[in-house]
């Protein structure tokens, strides 16, 4: 079956800089790639997601590339705030109704 | 907000006991699906059901079961013979896309606020 492995477990950066989480799934089928934002407390709620049709996409301040060829997707933030501190989770569609997730990065954006 | 309950918040049980979590939803979805969610370990499908009276093992089915008797009530029953209940448990839905359907796991999944079992 699919396998997502996300890295870093946690990630500490200072307001204003940017944070990158990387996502790495095994399954060359797989053609969708939701991301995830848990905050302390709350439910998971999707930020952006990717089709394998395309290389990157971006909203404001969060983009999700994605290499097909090395199996990889990643999400970056710029301009980190304290509000993006939160447990973010990446995903891969395994088959119509199932996702697999990554373990979570808990990220920390320092004042 | 978004149209998933699930009840109680919190759930403490006697190792031993059958406890069953309440998952319903008011955004007329088609799929239910619950998830368990351990530190370090991301979120498991243990059930999901794509219809009523109907529903399928995720990846760790063993020592739950589900019910499906209506669209808007999944409840799940965290039996005696899991091993490991005490965690975090997280029910979902999603809607059919477009009008011929299609995958509904491109569908954003709409999570309930979770219940945290503890069984001593």
């Amino acid at each position: 079956g699919e396998n997502v492995e996300q890295h870093p477990s946690t990630l500490s950066v200072q307001e204003g800089d940017s944070a990158v989480i990387k996502c790495t799934y095994s399954d060359s089928a797989s053609n969708y790639f939701p991301w995830y934002k848990q905050e302390l407390g709350k439910r998971p709620q999707l930020i952006i997601d990717i089709r394998s049709n395309v290389g990157e996409k971006k909203d404001q301040r969060i983009a999700v590339t994605l290499n097909k060829t090395a199996k990889h997707f990643s999400l970056h933030i710029t301009e980190t705030q304290p509000e993006d501190s939160a447990v973010y989770f990446c995903a891969a569609r395994v088959n119509d109704y199932k996702l697999s997730f990554g373990a979570g990065t808990t990220v920390t954006v320092r004042a | 907000d978004g149209g998933i309950t699930q009840s109680p918040k919190y759930l403490f049980r006697k190792e031993g006991q059958n406890v069953t979590l309440s998952c319903e939803q008011n955004l007329n979805h088609d799929a239910m699906y619950w998830y368990r969610q351990d530190p370090g370990q991301g979120l498991r499908l243990i059930y999901y059901s794509q219809i009523v009276n109907d529903f399928q093992k995720g990846d760790i089915a063993e020592g739950y079961s589900v019910s499906r008797e209506k669209k808007e009530s999944f409840p799940l029953t965290v039996t005696s013979a899991q091993k490991n209940p005490t965690a975090f448990y997280l029910c979902a839905s999603t809607p059919r896309r477009g009008f011929t359907g299609g995958p509904f796991a491109d569908s954003p999944l709409h999570f309930g606020n979770g219940t945290r079992l503890t069984v001593t």
